[in-house]
């Protein structure tokens, strides 16, 4: 119940296309959703993230779209672009857990091509 | 600022020797967590620090593991008796108030 699914695994995209992300969870107790992204070499930085109470959330070129009944939500990037190229990792917080732990996705690694 | 630095950025270790790995986490931020992440997998939760109070370690894979933070700033994570699974990047992240963890750039660990 701790798990947070997330598909696919790589990802290669034409410059200018939208990429697609998608997790899944089965515990209804988070109520945080962040997306990390990581460059080769460099530590996850947080891209973007959303809690439930929202369906959808934007910045710049990236959307979080969440549903709340299906347990899923996705990170679209639009107008991808070279510089995208990175591993995302999708993440959830449990309600309540003090120590703001962070349960992670296994990662997509999104290759652009120009 | 400076962001969360972790040293030594790539350890190469032989099989059985004990290795410590360093994090120092922006100043200011109480909250201190040790992360591993195997090739091709998510991050893994080891251990958390809030503060003064008594460290999360329920995510430390076995009692080689252990780690610890002096004065509330740095920590370190030290693993005995290596073996060849502990190979991974190590990473650590530092959090104030928000939910956000800032992430080092972590510490490649080979056991060979």
């Amino acid at each position: 119940q701790q798990q947070v699914k997330q598909s696919p695994q790589s990802l290669i995209v034409q410059k200018g296309g939208i990429s697609i992300i998608n997790c899944a969870y089965e515990n209804t107790a988070f109520d945080y959703f962040p997306w990390y992204q990581q460059f080769p070499g460099k530590g996850p930085a947080l891209l973007i993230a959303i809690r439930p109470d929202v369906s959808e959330k934007k910045e710049g070129r990236f959307t979080i779209s969440f549903n709340k009944s299906a347990k899923q939500f996705s990170l679209h990037i639009m107008d991808s672009q070279p510089g995208d190229s990175a591993t995302y990792f999708c993440a959830a917080k449990l309600s309540g857990a003090g120590s703001y732990q962070l349960t992670f996705g296994k990662g997509t690694k999104l290759s652009v091509i120009p | 600022g400076a962001g969360v630095s972790q040293s030594p950025s790539n350890k190469v270790t032989e099989k059985g020797k004990d290795v410590e790995l360093r994090c120092d986490p922006i100043s200011g931020h109480t909250a201190l967590y040790w992360y591993r992440q195997r090739l091709g997998q998510g991050l893994e939760f080891l251990i958390y620090f809030q503060g003064n109070s008594a460290p999360d370690k329920s995510g430390l894979p076995s009692d080689r593991f252990s780690a610890e933070r002096t004065g509330g700033s740095v920590s370190t994570l030290t693993i005995q008796r290596t073996q060849q699974e502990d190979s991974a990047v190590y990473l650590c992240a530092s959090r104030e108030a928000s939910y956000e963890q800032y992430f080092g750039p972590g510490t490649r660990l080979t056991v060979t």
